[in-house]
């Protein structure tokens, strides 16, 4: 079964740093573009940043130059560097994956920017 | 800019159909997008891809009751045979020449 898990949330302040995980299960993860996707409380959806199969990272611009996405192969796994973190960063940050359309979804983990 | 544009709200009793809409921007009109179901606290579901001709691939598990069709910039979602679990935040995707992708603002569909 294909499925993707993150974990990683919780609570920071403002200007502090926290790594995101996405553990991906049935499928290699390398073999597919990789995305984070946010939901902050009460809003929609918002793309954040996306990794294809070669390697290339692709950033919003309300997160570029704070936030670094990147893989792991040997753990199968995909990764969000947050830093310089904003109360604006607050949401509930989901894993997916697709090359065009979303085609799988995790259950996402909160991170609260809060002091 | 790619941009879609969907109504904030839907509503329809148990059994009726309701139709959502997802609007391209105009230079963007024969692009592809995807649907997704958010039940409340929830995360998304994948629904189906939807082409510019209508055609669409559902995901596993996805009800017959779920379709969608096409005219010009416009991508529906139809539901059909309306059930209290249908009742959820919908949203339609899309994606640009890179890897980066689009959201719409979503719709709250109201089953009354």
């Amino acid at each position: 079964e294909v499925r993707v898990l993150e974990s990683g949330g919780g609570l920071v302040q403002p200007g502090g740093s926290l790594r995101l995980s996405c553990a991906a299960s049935g499928f290699a993860l390398s073999s597919y573009a990789m995305h984070w996707v946010r939901q902050a409380p009460g809003k929609g959806l918002e793309w954040v940043s996306g990794l294809s199969d070669r390697g290339g990272t692709y950033y919003a611009d309300s997160v570029r130059g704070r936030f670094s996405i990147s893989r792991d192969t040997s753990k199968n796994s995909l990764y969000l560097q947050m830093n310089s973190l904003r109360a604006e960063d607050t949401a509930v940050y989901y894993c997916a994956r697709g090359d065009g359309e979303v085609e799988k979804w995790g259950q996402g983990t909160l991170v609260t920017v809060s002091s | 800019q790619l941009v879609l544009t969907q109504s904030p709200s839907a509503s329809a009793s148990p059994g009726a159909s309701v139709k959502l809409t997802c609007t391209l921007s105009s230079e963007h009109s024969n692009y592809a997008i995807a649907w997704h179901q958010q039940q409340p606290e929830k995360g998304p579901r994948f629904l189906m891809r939807l082409n510019g001709d209508g055609s669409h691939n559902k995901g596993d598990g996805i009800p017959d009751r779920f379709s969608g069709s096409s005219s010009g910039a416009e991508r529906y979602l139809i539901i059909s045979s309306l059930q209290s679990e249908d009742e959820a935040d919908y949203y339609c995707q899309t994606w640009g020449t890179a890897i980066n992708w689009v959201f719409g603002g979503g719709t709250k569909v109201t089953v009354l």
